[in-house]
């Protein structure tokens, strides 16, 4: 699976949009992105994930680089319940292991 | 959809006890199911992976005797610490494949404290 890299923290302001990236440069042709997001004390959420092409869901939109060595994905308008670590992950969809880094920490403040 | 149960989400043991977690899928039936445990201020941890009816998959440097995993149904996945130590004590954290739109599926997890 490919190794992926985000910035450990980030801040957001209220209302804004929260843009986290991820790096996966070594990604295969076979690899999905995955993004999840962890509160304090839960088991992590899913949020969206997609393989080559722009992906919106209800909750963000997760934006492809064409040579699918990186990723963004975006919160339209943060609140201060999206507080929370957000990982992103390169995984086989089918049925391969998520391996989680260390995730962004993204506070949202007023 | 896509609803995973974690069972219990808090327990205290003694020291040389045994604990039992449960992961089950509600709406869903999940073949795969994995293990991770998390320690305060860092990232989820791979364990194991728990496959229906055969031996679980074992990451390196996890003891498969101390955490024993049993996938006996579609829908249940236990994971038992056995001789829990203080060390043991951690975010027990489970996940089931549900595919389509929900992806890989989490239960709220299981504070273990050992005492």
């Amino acid at each position: 699976d490919a190794k992926t890299t985000q910035p450990p923290s980030m801040d957001c302001a209220e209302g804004r949009a929260a843009n986290l990236p991820c790096n996966h440069s070594t990604i295969s042709g076979n690899e999905y992105v995955y993004w999840y997001r962890q509160i304090h004390s839960q088991g992590p959420q899913y949020i969206i994930h997609g393989l080559k092409n722009n992906e919106t869901n209800e909750m963000a939109s997760l934006i492809i680089t064409e040579d699918r060595k990186s990723s963004t994905l975006i919160l339209p308008h943060a609140t201060l319940r999206d507080t929370a670590g957000y990982y992103c992950i390169a995984v086989y969809n089918q049925g391969g292991k998520l391996i989680f880094g260390q995730g962004t920490e993204l506070s949202v403040k007023p | 959809g896509a609803v995973v149960s974690q069972h219990p989400s808090r327990v205290i043991c003694k020291s040389g006890t045994s604990v039992k977690i449960e992961c089950r899928s509600l709406d869903f039936q999940a073949t795969t199911m994995f293990w991770y445990r998390q320690f305060p201020k860092q990232s989820l941890m791979l364990m194991a992976t728990s496959n229906e009816g055969s031996k679980a998959t074992y990451e390196q440097g996890v003891e498969k005797d101390k955490f024993l995993i049993n996938h006996a149904s579609l829908t249940l996945s236990t994971l038992t610490v056995t001789s829990a130590h203080p060390e043991d004590s951690s975010f027990y954290i489970c996940s089931a494949l549900a595919g389509g739109a929900y992806g890989y599926t989490f239960g709220s997890g299981t504070r273990l404290t050992v005492v």
